[in-house]
């Protein structure tokens, strides 16, 4: 069973463009939620993260949506770049254990020049 | 400083074959987690570390993988027997304290299992 379900599985954007890209957990004792990026042969980088009791959070051009009723959770970038091209992680892990994170698939995404 | 230091970053075994990773953590982060990346997948826990004790490892999948951290710094994952299936990336990370939010991912030792 997979717990955390992202979409879409690849984005393409024009540049200056906003990407949406959207995770649904299932676990309610998920209390974690962060986005990490990833460029081609690099590790995971976390970009930004949320808890549940914000509705929302933003960090420069990038803003995480939580909507705890519906258990779903978006990033948006905004003024999307050529260097935001990269595959882009959602994630979930419980209280006391953040280290045991639940990655979601992944969504490619390109952003033309 | 130097980030998290994961060797080799490729390596080509025979199916049966013994492997050993290493991961460097960052200088003063005293937990240490072991990912699986497979292609075109999201990371996968593995194991996590607290000082030198395994803090979690319901992520191994089977007895044929095991790590150690003997020191409380340098982490070794050891597959034995490997096998075809176990082909991915393996990515370490460390963060300055458990469960505390940010991990530092190394950029993977990638396995490849003929």
């Amino acid at each position: 069973q997979q717990q955390v379900k992202q979409s879409p599985q690849s984005l393409i954007v024009q540049k200056g463009g906003i990407s949406i890209i959207n995770c649904a957990y299932e676990n309610t004792a998920f209390d974690y939620f962060p986005w990490y990026q990833q460029f081609p042969g690099k590790g995971p980088a976390l970009l930004i993260a949320i808890r549940p009791d914000v509705s929302e959070k933003k960090e420069g051009r990038f803003t995480i949506s939580f909507n705890k009723s519906a258990k779903q959770f978006s990033l948006h970038i905004m003024d999307s770049q050529p260097g935001d091209s990269a595959t882009y992680f959602c994630a979930a892990s419980m209280e006391g254990s953040q280290g045991n994170l639940i990655f979601g698939k992944g969504t490619k995404l390109s952003v033309k020049p | 400083g130097a980030g998290v230091s994961q060797t080799p970053s490729n390596k080509v075994t025979e199916k049966g074959k013994y492997v050993e990773l290493r991961c460097d953590p960052i200088s003063g982060h005293t937990a240490l987690y072991w990912y699986r990346q497979s292609l075109g997948q999201g990371p996968e826990f593995l194991i996590y570390f607290q000082g030198t004790g395994a803090a979690d490892d319901s992520g191994l999948p089977n007895d044929r993988f095991f790590a150690v951290r003997p020191e409380g710094s340098v982490s070794t994952l050891k597959i034995q027997r490997t096998e075809r299936g176990d082909s991915a990336v393996y990515l370490c990370a460390s963060s300055f304290r458990a469960n505390t939010g940010e991990l530092f991912f190394g950029e993977g030792s990638r396995l490849t299992v003929l």
